[in-house]
Parts: C-alpha cells; sequence; structure tokens
C-alpha cells in the first residue's frame, strides 16, 4: 500500500526557511503528491500539491525528486503562524477508478521567535 | 461561502445511544468525505460521496457506523450504538473533483466523546 514517512517533529527559527521532508518510496505513476497542515483546534488546510515537476504558490513551495520517491515542502520565512502539524498526503489512484487520500502521521512544525 | 459547516462542534454522549454528526458541504462541491481523526491511528477516510452517491465506505468501521448523503448540501454521520472507542474528531471535508488535481476543505470537525 502506498505510505508516507515524516519525521514526527522539526524546529524552526521565525523568519528563516524551514524544509520539511517526506519519503514516499512506494508511489506509483499516477499518484499526486498533496501537502497539507492541521493547525490546533482546526480541520486540514490545503498547503500545496504536484506530480512530478515542482510548484510554487502563495503559501509554500514543493520540490520533488526526479525518482519521486521524495518531497520537499518549503516554507520561506516561517512565522509563529506557521507551527502546525503538517501531512505530507498522497492521492492513489484506486482498482475503482477513482483517487483517494493516503494521510500520514504528519510532522509538528515548532516556530521559535 | 462559509465553508464546510459541521455540527455540533462537541458531542458528548452514553456508551450505547445513537450519534449524529452532520455536514454542509461548499455549494457547488461534488464531492464529500468523511474522515476520523485518533491519537493512535491519525487520520482515516471513513466514506466519501460523489453526486450524492457513496463511492467508497471501506473506511467505515463495522455496521454500527452509516452515512448518507440525501442532497447535495447535506450529509450525517450515524453511530448506533456508540461505543468508548468511537471517541474521536470527526472531520468533513468537500471538493470539487476528486483527489488527483483539487483542493479539499475541511470543515472544524466534531469532537466525539463516548463515555
Amino acid at each position: 500500500d502506498a505510505k508516507t514517512t515524516q519525521p514526527n517533529s522539526m524546529e524552526s527559527n521565525e523568519e528563516e526557511p524551514v524544509h520539511l521532508p517526506c519519503n514516499h518510496s512506494t508511489i506509483s505513476g499516477t499518484d499526486y503528491i498533496h501537502w497539507y497542515r492541521q493547525l490546533p483546534s482546526q480541520g486540514p488546510e490545503y498547503v500545496i500539491h504536484g506530480l512530478t515537476s515542482n510548484v510554487n504558490n502563495r503559501m509554500a513551495s514543493l520540490a520533488i525528486a526526479e525518482d519521486r520517491k521524495s518531497s520537499t515542502l518549503i516554507l520561506h520565512r516561517a512565522t509563529l503562524r506557521d507551527a502546525a502539524v503538517y501531512y505530507c498526503i498522497l492521492s492513489v489512484l484506486t482498482t475503482s477508478g477513482t483517487y483517494k487520500y493516503i494521510f500520514g502521521t504528519g510532522t509538528r512544525l515548532k516556530v521559535l521567535a | 461561502d462559509a465553508g464546510v459547516i459541521q455540527s455540533p462542534r462537541h458531542e458528548v454522549t452514553e456508551m450505547g445511544q445513537e450519534v449524529t454528526l452532520r455536514c454542509k458541504p461548499i455549494s457547488g462541491h461534488d464531492y464529500l468525505f468523511w474522515y476520523r481523526q485518533t491519537m493512535m491511528r491519525g487520520l482515516e477516510l471513513l466514506i466519501y460521496f460523489n453526486n450524492n452517491v457513496p463511492i467508497d465506505d471501506s473506511g467505515m468501521p463495522e455496521d454500527r457506523f452509516s452515512a448518507k448523503m440525501p442532497n447535495a448540501s447535506f450529509s450525517t454521520l450515524k453511530i448506533q450504538p456508540s461505543e468508548p472507542r468511537d471517541s474521536a474528531v470527526y472531520f468533513c471535508a468537500s471538493s470539487l473533483g476528486q483527489g488527483m488535481n483539487t483542493e479539499a476543505f475541511f470543515g472544524q470537525g466534531t469532537r466525539l466523546t463516548v463515555v
């Protein structure tokens, strides 16, 4: 089964870049890589997603390895509001022809003032 | 749009009672998902609907759990009878399109405690 592996926790200083790694060595060619984050007492919130190429949006950048077996979420300047659990998720094509999210255990990011 | 709306936000019930969780998806979204989150198991997909039709319920833990979507703007997740191990935060999410190239929007969740 497809799965992702992330470090349990990371720390970063405020205003510094943060690189959150994710391993997904069992990824298939049709699986998309999504990142969500969950703030305390909130539902998960979309951050970014990609398939093969690196992606940028207003929140973050996603760097995907050439073999697609790993990816890195990059927060360019961490703020205190970025403290959250970050989930690396595979969007997996099922045998029924539909996609479903496979959530990992997430990385708890702590941002130090 | 106010986003995905779940009710109640908190529910405390006694073991054996029926519990109904409610969800209003974002207008126009054609996919609706129910997730459960616990410390031990993290986020688990229970069931999802496309255009009000259940597509995959393989994550529903047992027959005590049931979900319905009578129309495009409302869904329920029912547990009957409830057990202490059902205590968790239940999230509803909706999306336009599904999975591969879309963004899912999650509600605030319902924290269920079964005593």
